[in-house]
């Protein structure tokens, strides 16, 4: 099965500083790699997400990029706010097709502070 | 639009009895539901796949008459955790999707503690 390792695990940075998380996937079959903002007590809520035909997506401040052929998958957040703090995970999935969505294996999760 | 709800959000209870955990879609129809279990300061681990009017599908691992999980309706699943123990104390998510050219949404998850 789809194997997911997400780095780091915890992250510090200074508010307005940049932060940058990374995951690798196993399966090749993966197509889909969405990232998961989780606040405390909270249900994860998607953040952005790219598919495999597409290198790199951003929206306002936060891009994620893609090497397919690598296998890795970052997510970059820019101008970081002290709202940004939660813990964030990256999740790969196998797709029968180019638009479908399948089953989701998470990585372990990145805390992230920003500090004001 | 897409929400998902949890029912109840934070549950405690005595060893030995059952919990029924409701996932539901508010505003739409979901043809198939998820169900996780997050254990503190890990990530989420699939438990099962629900799709509407059939038996759900368990990852391995998963006891499925220790879980039990029905999806009876489109905007409704549910998970049973039989006979309860400490151990089985975590946080429970769920979430659901249309079909599947739509992503999952999720819900805001149960907190269980077994006393």
């Amino acid at each position: 099965g789809e194997n997911v390792e997400q780095h780091p695990s915890t992250l510090s940075v200074q508010e307005g500083d940049s932060a940058v998380i990374k995951c690798t996937y196993s399966d090749s079959a993966s197509n889909y790699f969405p990232w998961y903002k989780q606040e405390l007590g909270k249900g994860p809520q998607l953040i952005i997400d790219i598919r495999s035909n597409v290198g790199e997506k951003k929206d306002q401040r936060i891009a994620v990029t893609l090497n397919k052929t690598a296998k890795h998958f970052s997510l970059h957040i820019t101008e970081t706010q002290p709202e940004d703090s939660a813990v964030y995970f990256c999740a790969a999935s196998p797709g029968a097709g180019g638009t479908s969505y399948g089953k989701l294996t998470f990585g372990q999760g990145t805390i992230l502070t920003v500090h004001p | 639009g897409a929400v998902v709800s949890q029912h109840p959000s934070w549950v405690i209870c005595k060893s030995g009895t059952s919990v029924k955990i409701e996932c539901r879609s508010l505003d739409f129809q979901a043809t198939t539901m998820f169900w996780y279990r997050q254990f503190p300061k890990q990530s989420l681990m699939l438990m099962a796949t629900s799709n509407e009017g059939s038996k759900a599908t368990y990852e391995q691992g998963v006891e499925k008459d220790k879980f039990l999980i029905n999806h009876a309706s489109l905007t409704l699943s549910t998970l049973t955790v039989t006979s309860a123990h400490p151990e089985d104390s975590s946080f429970y998510i769920c979430s659901a999707r249309m079909d599947s050219n739509q992503p999952q949404h999720f819900g805001d998850g149960t907190r269980l503690s077994i006393l």
